[in-house]
């Protein structure tokens, strides 16, 4: 089954504790990408990948990190988190061909509180 | 840049009326992507079209129709005698088709409750 897996699907942890919300596609997709959903803002890009080694910052990318070094997997890190993000994240991937813009797959998302 | 402005916050119906749902955007690119998401109560984020701002058709699918202008930058989305499964949060979104920004845009969602 084609499908965007994320893990964890919800996590409570404390300021400044370092931690890693897995991504990976099975779908072969060049393009994947991280947003935050919070109450009245809808979705924010947080990161972009457009391949394996080739990361770009979104709207919001302050205290995040990612990495490709695999097309599957797109990891979000963050080094040190602060309660204001406690937020729904998710994680998305696409076909993308030059000048063409398909359609997003969309993770289940992973709701983090930071206390 | 970007804008993606979907007014309404939430919209409320009966089952069986119609309702539309609007979006209106801003872009400065003369090619662009024009999408909707829906988000059921379970949480999800679903595909339910893509648009090309070179294609003014309007498209329908089912109870779904969507209504594309251009000269209003208008991406309006219908929905004919509506029904409580079709309860969930709306997403209109912007993505320029070129270039070097592939930053999507998205609007802030407008959440529909259909009532039995």
């Amino acid at each position: 089954e084609a499908q965007v897996t994320q893990n964890p699907r919800y996590l409570i942890t404390v300021t400044g504790k370092k931690l890693t919300v897995t991504c990976s596609q099975n779908m072969n997709h060049e393009y994947m990408s991280w947003y935050r959903q919070d109450p009245g803002l809808g979705l924010r890009q947080i990161y972009y990948s457009m391949n394996v080694e080739v990361t770009d910052k979104g709207d919001v990318p302050e205290g995040y990190k990612v990495s490709r070094k695999e097309k599957r997997n797109f990891p979000l890190i963050l080094e040190s988190p602060s309660p204001n993000q406690t937020s729904l994240y998710f994680c998305a991937s696409s076909l993308r061909g030059r000048d063409t813009y398909n359609e997003q797959f969309f993770g289940p998302g992973t709701r983090l509180t930071v206390l | 840049a970007q804008k993606v402005t979907q007014a309404q916050t939430e919209i409320s119906v009966v089952e069986k009326e119609d309702v539309t749902l609007d979006c209106v955007y801003e872009t400065r690119d003369t090619t662009y992507y024009l999408f909707w998401y829906k988000q059921p109560p379970s949480g999800e984020l679903v595909f339910l079209i893509r648009r090309n701002s070179f294609d003014e058709q309007n498209e329908i699918s089912g109870r779904y129709s969507w209504n594309f202008q251009k000269s209003t930058s208008s991406f309006n989305f219908t929905i004919t005698a509506s029904q409580v499964v079709d309860s969930a949060v709306y997403f209109c979104a912007l993505s320029p088709a070129s270039g070097g920004s592939y930053i999507p845009t998205f609007g802030r969602g407008t959440s529909l409750i259909v009532h039995p």
